[in-house]
């Protein structure tokens, strides 16, 4: 059974405050992705993975993919209030033949003035 | 139009209830997903379709039925639930095959079972 598990679970960081998450994985795979999901709301997708080395940025967040390490990142960049939600890993996989996300255990993020 | 919606947005039922929730999607994907996601917990997968035709089950109780009339509509049909069932449904559509299969979700049916 595929088992994806994030650290930290709670992260509380100061404004302007540089920090990583982890994402690790036990089975082989080359696509990752990272979501965000705020308190009662959906997941919007932030970054899509393909391959080892992959690096993607967006604003202060970088998210990179180590497929032999079977390992993610996704690193902050001088944090701020709206980066406070909770962030999530998704490893595609398959599964009997079958394409299927597990998710993360997920990161939940707050952000202090 | 890259927007998943679901109906309706909250939904209380009581356990003997029968009641449905729907999931629409006009982006052209064939493969629709359904997961469920308790409090601060990850969504987990409980069903997939794939040109219209239901190809994982995650051992999802038979109270859980879920049906896709066409390929732009997926509903989820809710009978006899339990309190435990109270949760966040999340639908979601992709390409179907194989391939980058980057999933968009909708913002989800928040059920509360009474």
């Amino acid at each position: 059974e595929l088992k994806v598990e994030q650290n930290p679970l709670f992260l509380s960081m100061q404004e302007g405050k540089n920090y990583t998450i982890y994402c690790n994985y036990s089975t082989t795979s080359d696509r990752l992705y990272w979501y965000r999901q705020d308190p009662g709301k959906s997941l919007e997708s932030l970054f899509v993975l393909l391959s080892n080395g992959a690096v993607k940025q967006e604003g202060r967040l970088m998210a990179s993919l180590d497929t032999k390490a079977r390992l993610s990142t996704l690193h902050i960049t001088a944090a701020v209030h709206d980066l406070s939600a909770t962030y999530f890993c998704a490893v595609d996989h398959r599964d009997f033949g079958n394409e299927k996300l597990t998710f993360g255990t997920g990161t939940r993020l707050t952000i202090i003035p | 139009d890259t927007e998943v919606t679901q109906t309706p947005k909250h939904l209380v039922m009581g356990m003997t209830n029968k009641k449905s929730l729907k999931c629409e999607q006009h982006m052209g994907h064939r493969a629709m997903y359904w997961y469920k996601q308790k409090a601060k917990k990850p969504p987990e997968l409980m069903f997939v379709y794939s040109y219209e035709k239901l190809s994982i089950n995650e051992s999802v109780p038979s109270r859980f039925s879920p049906e896709c009339p066409n390929s732009s509509l997926l509903n989820l049909h809710l009978h006899a639930l339990q309190p435990e069932d109270s949760a966040l449904y999340l639908c979601a559509s992709s390409q179907a095959g194989q391939g980058v299969i980057e999933q968009y979700f909708g913002p989800g049916t928040r059920l509360t079972v009474t």
